[in-house]
């Protein structure tokens, strides 16, 4: 069974361009979370989607957005890039709510670099 | 901020010793999880421990959760080269269902 993908694994932009990172989960799954992790840092919670909606957002300014596809497959967009978005965007998957047993199963994450 | 927070931040040990990590939170939970990360990689779950336990073991890995005290432990017994990574705990809040929350993680050393 494939796990969780992401693309680009590396990309790099300058500031203030836009950035797209895509994610495709495990079949089954519904839920799609993404986080940031700055070198060397833990993980920022950035947003949850469930069943297409986004149900839960962390502290980042409105320049992160993001979608899920009907697919359950997700998309991350980072506007008006800025230095500090430099930074290891990973994707995770879960089990619907009710069949959510709270483990997370990542991906190998998108690593962005804004020049 | 309830995120979890490790505690050493960093742990260099000789193979063959025993690694404990320790993990201090801030509100009620759900469960606690923790993760292991090698360099600049995905993470990967290697143990869940909900609100109502003590204590659980998988293979050489033992959690232990004082809710009371909000902090829980994670221990590698007899430690391998292999298990050189960042490991993380990650809690779920009561009430802010599905927003995880990562600590900034232990950088462990096993030297061979």
């Amino acid at each position: 069974e494939a796990g969780v993908t992401q693309s680009p694994t590396h990309l790099i932009k300058t500031r203030g361009q836009q950035a797209t990172l895509r994610c495709s989960p495990i079949s089954g799954h519904t839920s799609v979370y993404w986080y940031q992790q700055a070198l060397g840092l833990g993980l920022q919670f950035l947003l949850w989607y469930d069943e297409g909606e986004e149900r839960n957002r962390g502290n980042f300014p409105p320049r992160f957005s993001g979608r899920q596809f009907p697919n359950y497959s997700s998309e991350l967009n980072v506007n008006a890039l800025e230095l500090e978005d430099s930074a290891l965007y990973l994707c995770a998957s879960s089990f619907p709510a009710g069949r959510h047993t709270g483990e997370l199963f990542f991906g190998e994450g998108s690593r962005l670099t804004v020049l | 901020s309830q995120q979890g927070e490790e505690d050493p931040q960093a742990l260099s040990i000789q193979e063959g010793e025993n690694a404990t990590m320790n993990c201090s939170y801030k509100t009620s939970i759900n469960n606690l999880q923790w993760y292991r990360q090698n360099s600049g990689r995905g993470l990967v779950h290697l143990i869940l421990i909900r609100s109502n336990e003590r204590e659980k073991h998988s293979g050489r890995l033992r959690v232990t959760l004082d809710t009371s005290k909000k902090s829980s432990s994670l221990l590698i017994t007899a430690s391998r080269a292999a298990d050189t990574a960042s490991y993380f705990c990650a809690t779920d809040a009561l009430d802010n269902f599905n927003k995880f929350y990562f600590g900034s993680g232990t950088k462990l050393n096993v030297k061979p």
